[in-house]
């Protein structure tokens, strides 16, 4: 089975500064994708960056980069130049892909960002 | 387009009474998902439909029934509800299985007491 794992509960960073979250998974599969998502306070579950396995370039979304390596099973999220509205909690996420897949997605147990002014 | 709508936000039940939990989208969309996320455990998924007519047990089925109404809407029934089932509820949806994005729910926040 699949198993998605974060292990910074929280974290903090300041205003303006660069940041990473930690993400590391356990499968099987070679065809999946992998996804962070924002939950701000308003509990909104929001797709900030997704990465294709089968891609080696790493995906990138505006101040939003992640480092995938996929032998290490490893998929950290970096915030650049963090604002205060980057405040939230972070769920990694994995979704099988190709034959079986049925959508659904495996998180992570979450990473909570606080960004101090 | 108002997305994914979950109705109600809020509700607090007795232990053993029931409830349906509702869920529709008007993105046309295919597929459609309902999570619960608890502290320290990140979101877990109870039920799925991959298409309309067809709905399947998810991760943590027990205790939940759900109903794919039509390709709009996919409620999610706890027929007696026990403090176990304190949670948020996440209803999603997407295009298809194998589509990139899945779309969230505001969330239904259920306290059982």
């Amino acid at each position: 089975a699949q198993t998605v794992t974060q292990s910074q509960p929280e974290m903090s960073v300041q205003e303006a500064e660069t940041v990473t979250l930690s993400c590391t998974y356990d499968t099987s599969e070679s065809d999946y994708y992998l996804f962070w998502y924002k939950q701000p306070p308003s509990r909104q579950m929001i797709l900030v960056i997704r990465q294709e396995a089968y891609k080696q370039q790493n995906a990138t979304e505006n101040r939003f980069s992640v480092n995938f390596q996929k032998a290490a099973k490893s998929f950290s999220l970096k915030i650049s130049d963090s604002q205060l509205g980057d405040a939230a909690m972070y769920f990694c996420a994995y979704r099988r892909h190709g034959s079986g897949n049925t959508g659904k997605l495996i998180f992570g147990q979450g990473t909570t960002l606080q960004v101090k002014p | 387009n108002a997305g994914v709508t979950q109705t109600p936000k809020f509700q607090v039940l007795k232990t053993g009474q029931s409830m349906t939990l509702q869920c529709a989208q008007d993105m046309n969309h295919n597929s459609m998902y309902w999570y619960r996320q608890d502290p320290g455990m990140g979101l877990r998924l109870i039920y799925y439909s991959a298409s309309e007519g067809t709905t399947d047990k998810g991760e943590v089925p027990n205790g939940y029934n759900v109903s794919r109404l039509n390709k709009r809407e996919f409620s999610l029934r706890l027929e007696s509800a026990a403090p176990s089932q304190t949670s948020v509820y996440f209803c999603a949806s997407s295009l298809t299985p194998s589509y990139n994005e899945q779309f969230f729910g505001p969330g239904t926040r259920l306290t059982v007491l």
